[in-house]
């Protein structure tokens, strides 16, 4: 059981916005920063956003980040095929002094 | 560029102790700026994080794992080392180590900032009884 919530699946077409939320509590994302990881099948994760909403270099300007509270929230402006992959959202909890990922969403591009 | 790359037996036996190893290369595990991590997923699972080093060595550990696990590193063979005693079938997956940053924008501050930058291939381990 995570301590960070994410829904299991969302879905979109080509060139829709799709959102992805995180929610967690106040001893990791009300406290901590929040990255965003995408991962392909039998691949390693990917670094999409890090500290809320910062994209590191080569990451595409359709993924943003945001952060209220205890929540967080990842969107994929413009969706593209090359988009359906499995995102997951992560920080460190001052509680279990441990990072926590969430269990993962995964994105289908219709 | 920065690259690790994971390796290990491939196999380890029910109660054994299963040791890890990933190569830095394109940069030093010496650096300040950065932790170490380790990261397993087990099949059709998610991202589960094991625990990280820093170049002083110190470690943090998942609570779950941290009585089994042991995090280590050789800076000056560029080294990273993960031992998890005790294994059952429960820890078969798909073991990745990791570049770890802490700082955004000039702040640095560990564990406020903690993120996954770099990561390895992954090695995978299976746990035969």
């Amino acid at each position: 059981q995570s301590v960070l919530t994410q829904p299991p699946s969302t879905s979109g077409t080509p060139g829709q916005t799709v959102t992805i939320s995180c929610s967690g509590s106040g001893s990791n994302i009300g406290t901590n920063t929040v990255s965003w990881y995408q991962q392909f099948p039998g691949a390693a994760p990917k670094l999409l956003i890090y500290s809320n909403n910062q994209r590191p270099s080569g990451v595409p300007g359709r993924f943003s980040g945001s952060k209220s509270g205890t929540s967080a929230s990842l969107a994929i402006t413009g969706l593209q095929s090359e988009d359906d992959s499995e995102y997951y959202c992560a920080a460190w909890d001052a509680r279990l002094d441990a990072y926590v990922f969430g269990p993962g969403t995964k994105v289908t591009v219709l | 560029q920065l690259q690790l790359q994971e390796s290990g037996p491939g196999m380890v036996k029910a109660s054994e102790t299963l040791s890890l190893a990933c190569a830095v290369s394109g940069g030093s595990t010496s650096s300040t700026l950065h932790y170490w991590a380790w990261i397993r997923q087990s099949p059709g699972k998610g991202l589960d994080w094991i625990g990280s080093v820093y170049e002083s060595g110190s470690t943090k550990y998942s609570p779950s794992l941290k009585s089994r696990v042991t995090i280590s590193m050789d800076k000056s063979q560029n080294l990273l080392y993960l031992d998890v005693h005790s294994v059952t079938a429960a820890d078969m997956g798909l073991y990745f180590c990791a570049r770890v940053g802490y700082c955004s924008g000039g702040n640095c501050h560990a564990y406020f900032h903690y993120y996954m930058d770099v990561w390895g291939r992954g090695t995978t381990v299976i746990v035969s009884s």
